[in-house]
């Protein structure tokens, strides 16, 4: 099984701040099989990010993907008020294992 | 566009079988192309994949759960289905379904299940 490790476990910012996420697999991701979700209290994960760089339907062009192998990195170029929210990253190449989620919180 | 609505009762006791449904509306689960999953989070926890179903029946499980899974399609009723045996405490979770075997798009609202005697 491949484990996924998310950093930092919270990040506090502000409105306007870059938000930097780390996702960090224990084996290589094939075909950067590697997604990113984001979900707020009491609603499904959103599909954000697929194939690590490529942004779902719909999802703003302020979040972008980035990596490969056994590193990847969701950032959010400047945080509007919207986006505070738990953000897991997922991968897919083996059957499906999630990272542990990042917290990104109003500071 | 395509939804997905889960089914099932809230509350099941220890040692009996959870069983969920999961009705997809706007597009037919036979038209192929995708794997229709279900996947669990534990309250305040993350997320845990638990297996998924292509509409010709083919299925992956979750290693660690699948002495207890069974997922099954209904394509006449367009749904799909979650059995899991045995159930624990341990598996009070939200439950899920979704489409797609890996970048998975659209979810449903979810539904809590309560493990409880």
């Amino acid at each position: 099984e491949i484990v996924l490790t998310q950093s930092p476990g919270t990040l506090s910012l502000s409105p306007g701040e870059r938000a930097t996420l780390s996702c960090r697999a224990s084996q290589s991701v094939s075909s950067s099989y590697l997604a990113w979700y984001q979900q707020k209290p009491g609603q499904a994960p959103r599909l954000l990010i697929y194939g690590a760089s490529s942004r779902a339907t719909g999802i703003p062009d302020r979040f972008s993907g980035s990596g490969s192998g056994t590193d990847f990195t969701l950032t959010i170029s400047r945080l509007e008020p919207e986006d505070f929210a738990v953000y897991y990253c997922q991968q897919y190449g083996s059957f499906l294992t999630f990272g542990g989620g990042t917290k990104v919180e109003i500071k | 566009q395509v939804q997905l609505q889960e089914s099932g009762p809230g509350l099941v006791k220890p040692s009996q079988t959870l069983s969920l449904t999961c009705t997809v509306s706007g597009g037919s689960i036979s038209s192929g192309g995708y794997y229709w999953s279900w996947i669990r989070q534990h309250p305040g926890k993350g997320l845990e994949w638990i297996g998924y179903i292509y509409y010709s029946g083919s299925t992956y499980y979750n290693p660690s759960l699948k002495s207890r899974v069974t997922i099954s399609v209904d394509t006449s009723k367009n749904q799909f289905s979650l059995k899991l045996s045995s159930v624990t405490a341990a598996d009070t979770a939200v439950y899920y379904c979704a489409r797609g075997q890996g970048a998975t798009w659209p979810w449903g609202q979810g539904t809590l299940v309560t493990v409880s005697s």
